[in-house]
């Protein structure tokens, strides 16, 4: 049973441009919600997070969108660069005595030149 | 200094070996993970320790078994190696179990024949 569905797979934009990757989560324990960004051969790394408690969230180029009613967030790349192609993926975490972290199937962004 | 360091960084072994990855964070960090990426760039949790205790075992089957010898360590060790682990596996750290933000190694890229 995925708990966080993430779209789309994959994601073409031209440079400059607004990339949009969005994450729907089923369980309403989920108090954290990160997003990591992976390069090829190089493991994930945190990008942006956001808690329930707020809508929006930015991080210069970067904000998350979050809509607690719909259980939805998404990520906003503004001005893409060639340099944002990466894998993104969306995360999910509860609080309480199992602190895992689980992951969308991520969404891999080319930005072309 | 590389945070948090997995070696080797590729492995090719035949079914029905043993073998072992090994992890090492110089980040002072309590709680440490393996995660496991496949094919599809899925990322799922395998194990996390805090302090050498484990704490979360996500129904791995029983051929893998970590050992955390000290909170800076964490190891990976793999028995009868079938085609099915193939995957990259990835060790990352936080600064403790309630601590949300994962530090990433650069993976273990793990191929059986």
């Amino acid at each position: 049973q995925q708990q966080v569905k993430q779209s789309p797979q994959s994601l073409i934009v031209q440079k400059g441009g607004i990339s949009i990757i969005n994450c729907a989560y089923e369980n309403t324990a989920f108090d954290y919600f990160p997003w990591y960004q992976q390069f090829p051969g190089k493991g994930p790394a945190l990008l942006i997070a956001i808690r329930p408690d707020v809508s929006e969230k930015k991080e210069g180029r970067f904000t998350i969108s979050f809509n607690k009613s719909a259980k939805q967030f998404s990520l906003h790349i503004m001005d893409s660069q060639p340099g944002d192609s990466a894998t993104y993926f969306c995360a999910a975490k509860t609080r309480g005595s199992n602190y895992k972290l689980t992951f969308g199937k991520g969404t891999l962004l080319t930005v072309n030149p | 200094d590389t945070a948090v360091s997995q070696t080797p960084k590729y492995l090719v072994t035949q079914m029905g070996n043993d073998k072992s990855i090994k992890c090492e964070q110089n980040l002072g960090h309590d709680t440490m993970y393996w995660y496991k990426q496949d094919s599809k760039k899925f990322l799922k949790i395998m194990f996390s320790y805090n302090n050498k205790e484990l704490i979360i075992n996500e129904t791995v089957p029983n051929r893998f078994s970590p050992k955390s010898p000290d909170k800076a360590h964490l190891n990976l060790h793999i028995n009868s190696l079938e085609l099915g682990d193939s995957a990259v596996y990835f060790c990352a750290s936080s600064q403790d179990l309630g601590d949300e933000k994962l530090f990433f190694g650069s993976g273990t890229q793990l191929s059986v024949l």
